[in-house]
């Protein structure tokens, strides 16, 4: 299964509401999972079943979606925010990710 | 608290094998419950999941890689290992391996991740 984000990248303000998006190239039902990764660190959970938040991540990160179209969305963009963002679908093996969307300072 | 965390070569020749070792402290493997898994990054690259391992010895391995990959686990040691044979330059990479919980498959915890460079 191919998942395919978009933007590849995008420059933000501190503070701006940002949105990334995941297609699925098959329905993934809500078997997905995005992940933030800075640089020269491992990928960070931040949320399972589309629209889990995992423990510890801050509210200001939310996903929706099912089926084949998902969002990852920051309510307010944080200093701390600006990373790398990775869908993963887990409705089928093997496991795939998307190619990564890059969030930078604007 | 889980940790994990990957050590082996840094530097491995061509056609050679490339072999890893993830350890995994504050929890035990044997418990169950948990898928554990390998996961490469080429470099400035994305995600590609190379494997997984059950406490139990069971496997599934990428198809993409799968005539050359072998995951074991050592439940003794709280250890798994990764073995990638007949190595060229394109499995240069920074290696991860990292925890799925069996209900979600996320990897909720990654090791800091290797890196190994394959080259004469």
């Amino acid at each position: 299964i191919q998942l395919t984000q978009s933007p590849s990248s995008l420059s933000a303000s501190v503070g701006d509401r940002v949105t990334i998006t995941c297609r699925a190239s098959q329905g993934i039902s809500s078997y997905l999972a995005w992940y933030q990764q800075k640089p020269g660190k491992a990928p960070k959970l931040l949320i399972y079943a589309a629209s889990t938040l995992q423990s510890g991540v801050p509210s200001t990160f939310s996903g929706s979606g099912s089926g084949t179209d998902f969002t990852l969305t920051i309510s307010s963009l944080q200093p701390e925010d600006f990373a790398t963002y990775y869908c993963q679908q887990l409705n089928s093996y093997p496991p795939t990710f998307g190619q990564g969307t890059k969030v930078e300072i604007k | 608290q889980v940790q994990l965390q990957e050590s082996g070569p840094g530097l491995v020749k061509p056609s050679q094998t490339l072999s890893l070792t993830c350890t995994v402290s504050g929890g035990s493997i044997s418990s169950g419950g948990y898928y554990w898994s390998w996961i490469r990054q080429h470099p400035g690259k994305g995600l590609e999941w190379i494997g997984y391992i059950y406490y139990s010895g069971s496997t599934y391995y990428n198809p993409s890689l799968k005539s050359r990959v072998t995951i074991l686990v050592d439940t003794s040691k709280n250890q798994l290992s990764l073995k990638l044979s007949s190595v060229t330059a394109a499995d240069t990479a920074v290696y991860y391996c990292a925890r799925a919980p069996v209900p979600t498959g996320a990897f909720d915890i990654w090791g800091q991740g290797t890196m190994v460079t394959v080259s004469s």
